[in-house]
Parts: C-alpha cells; sequence; structure tokens
C-alpha cells in the first residue's frame, strides 16, 4: 500500500458524459500528478501540481482538467468522453516539486462505452 | 523529438541475470527512473540515477551514460516474482515514460 488513495477504482460511462477522478496523496507530499495508461501508449503523463499550483503539463487534452486542492487531494476532470478516453488513471504524489520517488495510487479504470 | 526505447519483451530463467536496456532522446534531462510494474498494478519505484555511473540496491542495479542517452537496469538472481514490466523513465520539464519491457522468468 503506497498510501495514495484513488476513487473510485472502477468508472463506466458513455461516450460525451463527464467525469471526475479523485486523488488523495500521501501525508506530508506536496506534489500530484496525474498519468493516463492505455494498452498502446504505454503510461503517459498527464499533469503535475505543486502545493496547489500547475506544476508540468504533458500530454493532456483540452477535454481534460485537474485541480488540487488546499488540503493537497486532486481532481482530474475529463469531458466529452470519447471511446478512446477508456484507460487507467494513475495519480502518483512526491514530497516536494523536483522529487524523484513517486508513489502511485492503484488508478480508476475508466470505461467509455 | 522526445523518445525513450527499450526492447518490448525479454525472458531470462531463475537465478541467472538480465539487463534491460534503455536509450533515450530528450530535449533536456533531469534524471532517469525505473519502475516495476505487475500486470493490473501500480507502477513502483525501482531506481533514480541523475549522475553517470551504477547504481546499486540489493538484487537492482541502474546504471546510467547522459553522454550516450543511455540506461540498463540489471536484475540478479532473478526470482518468479520479478516476472513484471519494467518502466524507464526520464525527466525533463516533464516526465516521459517508455513503453516498458515486459519480463518473463522461466522456472
Amino acid at each position: 500500500d503506497s498510501g495514495v488513495t484513488q476513487t473510485p477504482k472502477h468508472l463506466i460511462t458513455a461516450t460525451g458524459q463527464r467525469v471526475t477522478l479523485r486523488c488523495s496523496p500521501r501525508s506530508g507530499d506536496l506534489s500530484v500528478y496525474w498519468y493516463q495508461q492505455s494498452l498502446d501508449q504505454g503510461l503517459q503523463f498527464l499533469i503535475q501540481y505543486y502545493n496547489g499550483e500547475e506544476r508540468a503539463k504533458g500530454n493532456i487534452l483540452e477535454r481534460f482538467s485537474a485541480q488540487q486542492f488546499p488540503d493537497l487531494h486532486s481532481e482530474l476532470n475529463l469531458s466529452s468522453l470519447e471511446l478512446g478516453d477508456s484507460a487507467l488513471y494513475f495519480c502518483a504524489s512526491a514530497k516536494k516539486g523536483g522529487a524523484y520517488e513517486q508513489y502511485f495510487g492503484p488508478g480508476t479504470r475508466l470505461t467509455v462505452t | 523529438g522526445q523518445n525513450i526505447d527499450q526492447p518490448t519483451e525479454m525472458t531470462a530463467t531463475e537465478g541467472a541475470i538480465v539487463q534491460i536496456n534503455c536509450t533515450y532522446q530528450t530535449s533536456g534531462f533531469n534524471g532517469l527512473f525505473w519502475y516495476q510494474q505487475h500486470a493490473g498494478e501500480a507502477p513502483t519505484f525501482l531506481s533514480y540515477n541523475v549522475l553517470d555511473g551504477l547504481e546499486e540496491k540489493g538484487r537492482f542495479s541502474s546504471f546510467l551514460s547522459r553522454s550516450k542517452g543511455y540506461s540498463y537496469l540489471l536484475l540478479k538472481e532473478l526470482q518468479m516474482k520479478d516476472s513484471a514490466s519494467y518502466l524507464c523513465a526520464v525527466r525533463d520539464d516533464k516526465i516521459i515514460f517508455g513503453k516498458g519491457t515486459r519480463l518473463h522468468i522461466l522456472p
């Protein structure tokens, strides 16, 4: 158990819908990272927050957005969902902004039908 | 462009040694990571290299050559539980992961 929690564990929704994925980092960690993992693309970095501020941006679509709240939990919002958005979404946390050791949560498996 | 290459699959025998290579071409470099990921589970951190050379941690070692854009992960005394995917990742201003190497261990 990494200490990072993600909810929900599974999510099934229809195309065009909007969903919110939630992540609580390990106690004391200030950074939260979001990743998307699909079979053909591997693990793709989406976005990083550090202490409430956006720190780095990866291949995040405009239909996706995220934020980190004052209590340091983070939410990833996915809208206008497409079939291709079906994937495993991981959240990871780390102590500092540039910290190298990230602790991954168990992931949320999103299925868009 | 940004590119990280690692073999798709490798097979080794229990008790043996295996080396998983990773080559990268990125616009910047602030460190290279190796993660282990069992099927259906989250990645777990194995190692981090920012300077050239070998870092040893128990049965696992990781090597980096920044001038060659090359790293390898060495696994010794292989155990069946080492069957997993091994992900190489490079950090410049963001984090880029390779597609992973699926390692199969034969008894």
